[in-house]
C-alpha cells in the first residue's frame, strides 16, 4: 500500500488566522516532505524531514513551521499567510531521503483571502 | 542550464500513436530518476524509475543516457486515459552537499480520439 493521506483536502483562511496541515503515512518510510505547487508549475520542495528531524529548509518564510511529532506523522502550521501563499500543499513520503521514489498524498488546496 | 529541461508541449496524438518525451539534466552526478504523471488537480503519480539498464512496464518504456545526460519515455498504443502531464525527476546534489530530487516543469500530453 504505498497511501499518503493529507487533511483537509481544502483550506480557506484568512491572512490574520492560523491553521495547520497534517499529512500521515504507514509505509515505515523514514523521510517526509512538503511540497508548494502553483497552478501550471512543477512541485517546489519546501522542507525534508529525515528520521523525523528537519534536513532541508529550502528558505521557507517562517509563516510556514514544519513539525514531524512521529514517524508516521508531519505537519505545517500556517500563520499570518499572504494571499500569494495560495497553492496545493503536497506531502510526500520515501522509503528514505532522496535516491528513493516518493509518494504523493493528494494535497490540501489552500486559498488565502 | 536549467536542472531538468523538459519540452512543455503539448503534444496532441491520435488514440493508438506512439509518443515520446525527453528530458535533459545538468548535474552529472544524479544517480536518481523517475517519471511521474500528473492529472488535472491531482497529485503526482510516480510511473517508473529509470535504470540504467532502461526500463519497460507495458505499454510505457524508460530510458537513460548517461553520457548525453537525459532521459526518455516511450508510450506506446496511446490510451485516452493517458492523457496528463509527465513530469521528469532527477534528484541533485545542493551546494552543501545534501541531495533533493528536482522536477521538470513537465510535459503535456493530450490522446485525442
Amino acid at each position: 500500500d504505498t497511501e499518503v493521506t493529507q487533511t483537509p483536502k481544502h483550506l480557506v483562511m484568512g491572512m490574520t488566522n492560523k491553521k495547520s496541515l497534517k499529512c500521515e503515512q504507514h509505509m515505515g518510510h523514514r523521510a517526509m516532505y512538503w511540497y508548494k505547487q502553483k497552478a501550471k508549475k512543477p512541485p517546489e520542495l519546501m522542507f525534508v524531514y529525515s528520521y523525523e528531524k528537519l534536513s532541508i529548509n529550502e528558505s521557507v518564510p517562517s509563516r510556514f513551521s514544519p513539525e514531524c511529532p512521529n514517524s508516521s506523522l508531519l505537519n505545517l502550521h500556517l500563520h499570518a499567510l499572504q494571499p500569494e501563499d495560495s497553492a496545493l500543499y503536497l506531502c510526500a513520503s520515501s522509503q528514505e531521503w532522496t535516491r528513493y521514489e516518493q509518494y504523493f498524498g493528494p494535497g490540501t488546496r489552500l486559498t488565502v483571502t | 542550464r536549467k536542472e531538468v529541461e523538459q519540452d512543455p508541449g503539448p503534444f496532441n496524438v491520435p488514440e493508438g500513436a506512439t509518443v515520446a518525451f525527453n528530458c535533459t539534466y545538468s548535474n552529472s552526478a544524479s544517480q536518481s530518476f523517475f517519471w511521474y504523471r500528473q492529472d488535472c488537480r491531482k497529485e503526482p503519480k510516480l510511473l517508473m524509475s529509470v535504470y540504467s539498464s532502461g526500463n519497460e512496464d507495458g505499454r510505457f518504456t524508460a530510458q537513460l543516457n548517461r553520457a548525453s545526460q537525459y532521459i526518455s519515455l516511450l508510450i506506446r498504443d496511446s490510451k485516452l486515459s493517458d492523457s496528463a502531464t509527465y513530469l521528469c525527476v532527477v534528484n541533485t546534489i545542493t551546494q552543501g552537499g545534501s541531495e533533493k530530487l528536482v522536477f521538470g516543469k513537465g510535459t503535456k500530453l493530450a490522446v485525442n480520439p
